[in-house]
């Protein structure tokens, strides 16, 4: 079945760490997407990409990094730069627009 | 980038059909209406989209005003699986990045 796979579903990191998170799809998106959320709020845009090997700043770009090396798949690091790390990470893919989104299960980073 | 303003909450009875109502005053002759919905610690589901003509799929009706500046998504008989955030979204049209960004959605409460 095609769809979006995160890895891990939890993450616990201690404070001044690099993180990596994982998003693979296989659904043939050209599109992918990295979005924030933190309790009771909506979804905050971090990094997209739309083809391989290039990728634009969303509207909290700052602390974070992405790689778009293969089509299927777009991980972002969380680095110690990003000051309130500790939040709900979610992943997503598309084709080129209008089509419809498809999000991944998420991944809960937790930084202590 | 053009906004949307829905209700915080909303209530319906379990087989009742639900009005979810959108306001998008601002939105771009090329803008997009995207619904996703979202359950506790998942990732957003697809719901539908549109851009001038009122679409249904097997999930929900949206119907969109002749000006396109709301829009209502219509399901139309509520369960309590419905029970859940819905995101009203404009998502950016033809030739762009067909990012979507969130608001903080309408939670819709359904009662036994």
């Amino acid at each position: 079945d095609g769809g979006i796979t995160q890895s891990p579903k939890y993450l616990f990191r201690k404070e001044g760490q690099n993180v990596t998170l994982s998003c693979e799809q296989n659904l043939n998106h050209d599109a992918m997407y990295w979005y924030r959320q933190d309790p009771g709020q909506g979804l905050r845009l971090i990094y997209y990409s739309q083809i391989v090997n290039d990728f634009q700043k969303g509207d909290i770009a700052e602390g974070y990094s992405v790689s778009r090396e293969k089509k299927e798949s777009f991980p972002l690091t969380v680095t110690s730069a990003q000051k309130n790390p500790t939040a709900f990470y979610l992943c997503a893919s598309s084709i080129i627009p209008p089509g419809g989104y498809t999000f991944g299960s998420g991944t809960r980073l937790t930084v202590v | 980038d053009a906004k949307t303003t829905q209700p915080n909450s909303m209530e319906s009875n379990e087989e009742e059909p639900v009005h979810l109502p959108c306001n998008h005053s601002t939105i771009s002759g090329t803008d997009y209406i995207h619904w996703y919905r979202q359950l506790p610690s998942q990732g957003p589901e697809y719901v539908i989209h549109g851009l001038t003509s009122n679409v249904n799929n097997r999930m929900a009706s949206l119907a969109i005003a002749e000006d396109r500046k709301s829009s209502t998504l219509i399901l139309h008989r509520a369960t309590l699986r419905d029970a859940a955030v819905y995101y009203c979204i404009l998502g950016h049209g033809s030739g762009n990045t067909g990012k979507l960004i969130f608001g903080q959605g309408t939670t819709l409460q359904v009662k036994p």
